[in-house]
């Protein structure tokens, strides 16, 4: 059973068309995380909440935002698509930070047209 | 901090053979390693973890290895087989201490792995 959603798998996008996607999980973890992967490199943290708390990386974009109206749901809002946005992008969780495993979504595939 | 790499290592071996895939981490106070795969067009899969307080942990197929000394992290896979083809990744995260890095994962750079029938 899946415990890491995301949805859609692929999304098709126009240059500077809003954009969200979107991540839920089953495993009523505290923190949900995500990430940006571009071919051929690792996954590259963008932000993540652990409960309410959102927490930014120093090096994401203003253009990426990000929302958790519960603990099952979290989205990815990129506000003006750029074509150097166009990446894998990877939801995940952990039941807590400190040492703590961290499960991966399938990942939608963001085309940027 | 982030890897960068256009070129991945590779390890090209056959159905059967062993592999060993390794891996350098770079902060001498993390404390917990995480192995996952990555298939192409998925995302990364859990395959093993390891604490620092091990140097060895055996799960099936897979044994994780870890020498703190020299920061070092192997993957060891048995009789490999064509599923296990895929882009190993290994990553590392800090318990204890505060700032920046708490609790994040830092992922090394990614090793592709193919198996030959």
């Amino acid at each position: 059973d899946a415990m890491v959603i995301q949805n859609p798998r692929y999304q098709v996008t126009q240059f500077g068309k809003p954009v969200t996607l979107s991540c839920s999980q089953t495993l009523n973890h505290n923190v949900m995380y995500w990430y940006q992967q571009k071919s051929s490199q690792a996954p590259k943290l963008l932000f993540h909440y652990y409960d309410k708390d959102f927490n930014n990386e120093a090096d994401t974009p203003d253009n990426f935002q990000s929302r958790r109206p519960n603990t099952s749901f979290c989205f990815l809002d990129i506000r003006s698509p750029g074509l150097g946005d166009a990446a894998m992008y990877l939801c995940a969780t952990s039941r807590d930070m400190a040492a703590d495993t961290q499960y991966f979504g399938p990942g939608t595939r963001l085309t940027v047209l | 901090g982030e890897s960068v790499g256009l070129h991945l290592p590779t390890l090209s071996v056959q159905e059967g053979d062993n592999s060993i895939i390794n891996c350098a981490y770079s902060n001498s106070a993390s404390d917990y390693f995480i192995w996952y795969k990555q298939e192409s067009g998925k995302g990364p899969q859990f395959i093993i973890d390891i604490r620092s307080n091990m140097d060895k942990r055996q799960g099936q197929r897979v044994t994780v290895l870890l020498n703190k000394t020299v920061k070092h992290l192997s993957l060891q896979i048995a009789a490999t087989q064509p599923g296990d083809s895929a882009v190993y990744f290994c990553a590392e995260n800090m318990s204890g201490g505060s700032g920046t890095s708490y609790g994040k994962l830092t992922f090394g750079q990614g090793t592709i792995l193919t198996v030959h029938p």
